[in-house]
């Protein structure tokens, strides 16, 4: 079975800094999906990689992948109290997605 | 991308009963799962929906206990059976996009508690 791990699990971050949260994965996949989740909401894609290499950006947040380490990587820049919600990763395999434990962000101003 | 409708959006039911969850995507898609998160968690896939067959069950969910169905492409509803508290959580109900990017999109989800 596919195993996803997200570390951290739980960031509490100064407004204004950077940090990035890394997605790991136990298998070979050249699909990986992040996700934002706000409290009691359903989740929003945020970003689709779909190659060895791939780097998306939207606003303070960048994505990439490397599916020959199979990791992928979400980092924030300039953080702001915005961004606070959790960030799940998924991989898809063998036509099912499977996600990580999730990295609940907290933007402290 | 896929706007996808579910409903009952919350709901609080009684141990015994049982809740039929619907869900309604606005184009065409490809797969449809639904999956449950307990409070902070992440997504547990139940089982993927099937058009006009029995849907795919993972290992730990049985159809006796979350019965669905998917009559069409853009419709599906999950019922969880006999609700006792430990069913209380979050049920989403979920498509995969005919796009390349294969993207997975989510309905707002079930709020479900049983007392």
């Amino acid at each position: 079975e596919l195993k996803v791990e997200q570390n951290p699990l739980f960031l509490s971050m100064q407004e204004g800094k950077n940090y990035t949260i890394y997605c790991n994965y136990s298998t070979t996949s050249d699909r990986l999906y992040w996700y934002r989740q706000d409290p009691g909401k359903s989740l929003e894609s945020l970003f689709v990689l779909l190659s060895n290499g791939a780097v998306k950006q939207e606003g303070r947040l960048m994505a990439s992948l490397d599916t020959k380490a199979r990791l992928s990587t979400l980092h924030i820049t300039a953080a702001v109290h915005d961004l606070s919600a959790t960030y799940f990763c998924a991989v898809l395999w063998r036509n099912q997605f499977y996600f990580g434990t999730g990295t609940s962000l907290t933007v402290i101003p | 991308s896929a706007v996808i409708s579910q409903k009952p959006s919350r709901d609080i039911c009684q141990r015994g009963t049982s809740l039929t969850i619907q869900c309604q995507v606005d184009s065409q898609v490809t797969m449809m799962f639904w999956y449950r998160q307990q409070p902070g968690q992440s997504l547990t896939l139940i089982a993927t929906a099937n058009q006009g067959s029995e849907a795919t069950y993972e290992s730990g969910f049985v159809i006796d206990k979350f019965p669905i169905s998917r009559p069409n492409l853009t419709f599906s509803t999950l019922t969880v059976s006999n609700m006792s508290p430990e069913d209380s959580s979050i049920y989403l109900c979920s498509a995969r996009g005919v796009e390349n990017s294969g993207e997975l999109f989510f309905g707002e989800g079930s709020r479900l508690t049983v007392l």
